[in-house]
């Protein structure tokens, strides 16, 4: 089942702005991923953070993640029209029983 | 980082037919791998869960007499649709994770079009 919830579920932002989007989560997790997909193509992992992170940046991502809230956000500044694609949280809970579930997505949209 | 090569990138065949789809994981040893499904502009449903060796365990929902998937090695995995619907036309994608790590790695999906 897909416990993830991405808001918004599509956003289209200029060249060069900032663009945020959160999730949230309804089980406890071991670790949150964010990954993006171009349109009919794979699934590229941009980061994780683990349940005893906060922040995390990579490059022009930042993630936040608050565990009491079962939320993250994924921050990515200063957008490029190469950025638009579709970006989804993943959430592992751990242990032998290792699988993701993902989110719905948001769709970005960087306009030239 | 790791390469997991799914092939075919994208396949049409007849209703009743049967399509094999292959997921590799080229430059590590695949302990478990994972068939996704996912509509057009939806999220990723997880299908099944393959750990080397073993059957695989299928969520909720799935037909594991329709959707066979094989994993005899650390590097390959396969999924096969049998007896193909038009119904079953959708975007396949498998991952791979070894044994430890915290993300799995995804293949470049296969679209299934039965007409």
């Amino acid at each position: 089942s897909q416990q993830g919830e991405e808001d918004p579920q599509a956003l289209s932002i200029q060249e060069g702005e900032n663009a945020t989007m959160n999730c949230s989560y309804k089980t406890s997790i071991n670790n949150l991923q964010w990954y993006r997909q171009n349109s009919g193509r794979g699934l590229v992992h941009l980061i994780l953070i683990r349940s005893n992170e906060r922040e995390k940046h990579s490059g022009r991502l930042r993630v936040t993640l608050d565990t009491s809230k079962k939320s993250s956000s994924l921050l990515i500044t200063a957008s490029r029209a190469a950025d638009t694609a579709s970006y989804f949280c993943a959430t592992d809970g751990g242990g032998s029983n290792y699988k993701l579930t993902f989110g719905k997505g948001t769709l970005l949209t960087v306009n030239p | 980082g790791a390469v997991v090569s799914q092939h075919p990138s994208r396949v049409i065949c007849k209703s009743g037919t049967s399509v094999k789809i292959e997921c590799r994981s080229l430059d590590f040893q695949a302990t478990t791998m994972f068939w996704y499904r996912q509509f057009p502009k939806q999220s990723l449903m997880l299908m099944a869960t393959s750990n080397e060796g073993s059957k695989a365990t299928y969520e909720q929902g799935v037909e594991k007499d329709k959707f066979l998937i094989n994993h005899a090695s650390l590097t390959l995995s396969t999924l096969t649709v049998t007896s193909a619907h038009p119904e079953d036309s959708s975007f396949y994608i498998c991952s791979a994770r070894f044994m430890g790590a915290t993300e799995a790695f995804f293949g470049q999906g296969t679209r299934l079009t039965v007409v």
